[in-house]
Formats: structure tokens, C-alpha cells, sequence
């Protein structure tokens, strides 16, 4: 499978906790989006990254919130503590360029109890 | 004023027929522009790009751009229940940022 692969699918947390997702591009991609979906609402940006950089990260909230790219491995984006308010559906996209065509991965969802 | 915004629905048209799902975006330095379908409970699935002014046709879809009135749109010819979804139209202000902005989506619904 050559595509965007995203793990775990679902995943469940106890507020306080932690959750950490991955992100595996597709082959040759080099450039990782993170973008999250609150239910009913629309996909909001998080943060953009290329292997060991982050390039920008204007759509992360402050605190509890980081995400890495490292030059081994998948991408994470790691949330701290989480809220109830952090129950969303996390997509993945990569792209072979800056400004080119971004592919999805099939999400996670995370719920908080 | 949205950055991305489209026709807010829901559509609904008979199996057949065309589909017109249309955007409007503020920033005019958008570069890049997106259609991306998204199933209930799935991730966006990208249907048609589109990045100069005129019309783009792939199969049954064909995108349309006029940068001057800041408007593209989505016609979906001889529309199939399987095209029942959710299309987002993202844009992509190209040099100075790669984020996609998305609108909130028209919901279609083809009746068969």
C-alpha cells in the first residue's frame, strides 16, 4: 500500500493522558500535514513539517500540542493532557512538493472520556 | 469574511442529472485550488485540482477557475448515487504558505 498510512485508527483517552498519532507519508513524499476535524465542522490546518523542520505551525493550539517529523520514522503529533474538547477526527496529508497535491490518510479518531 | 467559502446546501439532484457545487475564496493570492470528496466517517479524497484560469475536465468532473471573480467551481455530469458526499473545496495560497484552507463543504444527495 503505497498511500498514506495513519495509525492508530481510533483511539481512546481519559482526559489527562496522552495521545500520540502517527503519520507515515506516502512513498516519496517528503512533505507531512496535519489537519484536524471537529465533529460537524469544517478541516482546520495544524501544522506543516518536512523531515526534521517544522515549517509552520500557525494552526496548533499553544499549549499541549507539538508534532514532529524526524528523520527516521513516521510523524507524530502528540497531544498532552488532553480534554474533552480534543475528540476530533486527525487527518494526515502528504504531498511530493510544497505546493502541490495533498493526500489524505484515512484519519484517526480520537475520543476522550 | 470566510477565507474559503461554498454553497452551503445540502444538493440534491436526480441520477442523471449535473451537479454544480461552487466556491468562493477572499485571498487573492491563492495559487492552487482543490476538490476533495469526503464520505461519511472517511478521510478527504482528492477528486480534481486546478491552478490557471479555464476549465479542467477529468471524466465525469470538470473544474472551473476565474481568478478574477475569485470563484471555482465543481460541475459533476450524469451524477450517480455513489456520488452522494461531501465536497470540500480547499485553496492553496502557494509561495507564501503550503496549508490547504478548506471551505465547510456542500453535502450532495443523488436521488436515484
Amino acid at each position: 500500500n503505497a498511500g498514506v498510512m495513519q495509525n492508530p485508527r481510533h483511539l481512546v483517552r481519559r482526559r489527562g493522558q496522552e495521545a500520540r498519532l502517527r503519520c507515515s507519508p506516502m512513498k516519496g513524499h517528503s512533505h507531512v500535514y496535519w489537519y484536524r476535524q471537529l465533529p460537524e465542522e469544517g478541516l482546520k490546518f495544524m501544522v506543516y513539517l518536512q523531515k526534521e523542520n517544522i515549517i509552520d505551525e500557525s494552526g496548533m493550539p499553544k499549549e499541549r500540542f507539538s508534532a514532529e517529523f524526524p528523520k527516521e520514522g513516521p510523524s507524530i503529533l502528540r497531544i498532552q493532557q488532553v480534554v474533552r474538547g480534543d475528540s476530533a477526527a486527525y487527518f494526515c496529508a502528504s504531498s511530493a512538493t510544497q505546493n502541490n497535491e495533498q493526500f489524505f490518510g484515512p484519519g484517526t479518531r480520537l475520543t476522550v472520556l | 469574511q470566510k477565507e474559503v467559502e461554498q454553497n452551503s446546501g445540502p444538493l440534491s439532484v436526480p441520477e442523471g442529472a449535473i451537479a454544480s457545487l461552487n466556491c468562493t475564496y477572499s485571498d487573492r493570492v491563492s495559487q492552487s485550488f482543490f476538490w476533495y470528496r469526503q464520505y461519511s466517517g472517511k478521510s478527504p479524497e482528492l477528486i480534481m485540482s486546478i491552478y490557471s484560469n479555464g476549465d479542467k475536465e477529468d471524466g465525469r468532473f470538470t473544474a472551473q477557475l476565474n481568478k478574477a471573480s475569485q470563484y471555482v467551481s465543481l460541475l459533476i455530469r450524469d451524477s450517480q448515487p455513489s456520488d452522494s458526499a461531501t465536497y470540500l473545496c480547499a485553496v492553496n495560497r502557494g509561495r507564501s504558505g503550503s496549508r490547504l484552507t478548506f471551505g465547510e463543504g456542500t453535502q450532495l444527495t443523488v436521488n436515484p
